[in-house]
């Protein structure tokens, strides 16, 4: 299975500040990278998928980057409303794997 | 609109069998995949399987063969059974849409999730 590893595992932001998290694969899975945010007791909203394609709706303070086995998701400017849990998934190959996840907070 | 949702018990015994179904609206089971993902409480999330729209399956080898999808497309239902239950199968169960993109693989819609406790 490929492992995806992420980091920070939490992270505190102040209003405005810019932060990244980022996601290491086992192997090379193309690009084939999306991104996440979970709010406590919700489903999870898709955020960026393709590695950097930003789903419609999605504010452009968001935005995705990577290639080959490291990608990572900036919030450029955070806002209170980004509070929550960030992971990604690899759907480059079965069984399809998911980031341990990035708890995000407004300092 | 696209919605998904899912049905099923809050509470199953230790060894019995948990069925859940994820009903789904706004679009086709033929021309959309769905799958199954879990998250164990406080825990990260996992990839259960799927219901592929041309009606085949795949899951993830961790279940073994505990793990059963299936789907009604009349009634745009998708089916999760999985036997043999233990403690650590006490997770959410959230159902979720993969698009067919060539060579992109994601899921872009999520259902609310059942929580579901295994109880001995």
């Amino acid at each position: 299975d490929i492992q995806m590893t992420q980091s920070p595992a939490s992270l505190s932001a102040s209003l405005g500040e810019t932060i990244s998290i980022e996601c290491r694969a086992s192997e090379d899975i193309y690009s084939n990278l999306a991104w996440y945010q979970q709010k406590s007791g919700k489903s999870p909203q898709l955020l960026i998928y393709a590695a950097n394609r930003l789903q419609d709706g999605v504010p452009s303070r968001f935005s995705g980057s990577g290639s080959g086995t490291q990608y990572s998701l900036k919030i450029s400017g955070m806002q209170p409303e980004d509070e929550g849990d960030y992971f990604c998934l690899q759907g480059s190959k079965f069984p399809f794997t998911f980031g341990s996840g990035t708890k995000l907070e407004i300092k | 609109q696209v919605q998904l949702k899912e049905t099923g018990p809050d509470l199953v015994q230790l060894t019995q069998t948990l069925s859940i179904t994820c009903t789904v609206s706004g679009f086709s089971l033929t021309t959309y995949n769905v799958h199954w993902v879990r998250q164990p409480p406080g825990k990260g999330l996992e990839w259960m399987g799927a219901m592929w729209n041309g009606g085949g399956t795949d899951y993830n080898s961790a279940f073994k063969s505990r793990l059963s999808i299936s789907r009604d497309t009349s009634k745009s239902q998708v089916f999760l059974k999985m036997n043999s239950l233990q403690t650590d199968d006490t997770a959410k169960y959230f159902c979720a849409r993969h698009p067919l993109i060539p060579h992109w693989d994601y899921f872009d819609y999520w259902g609310q999730g059942v929580m579901v406790t295994v109880s001995s």
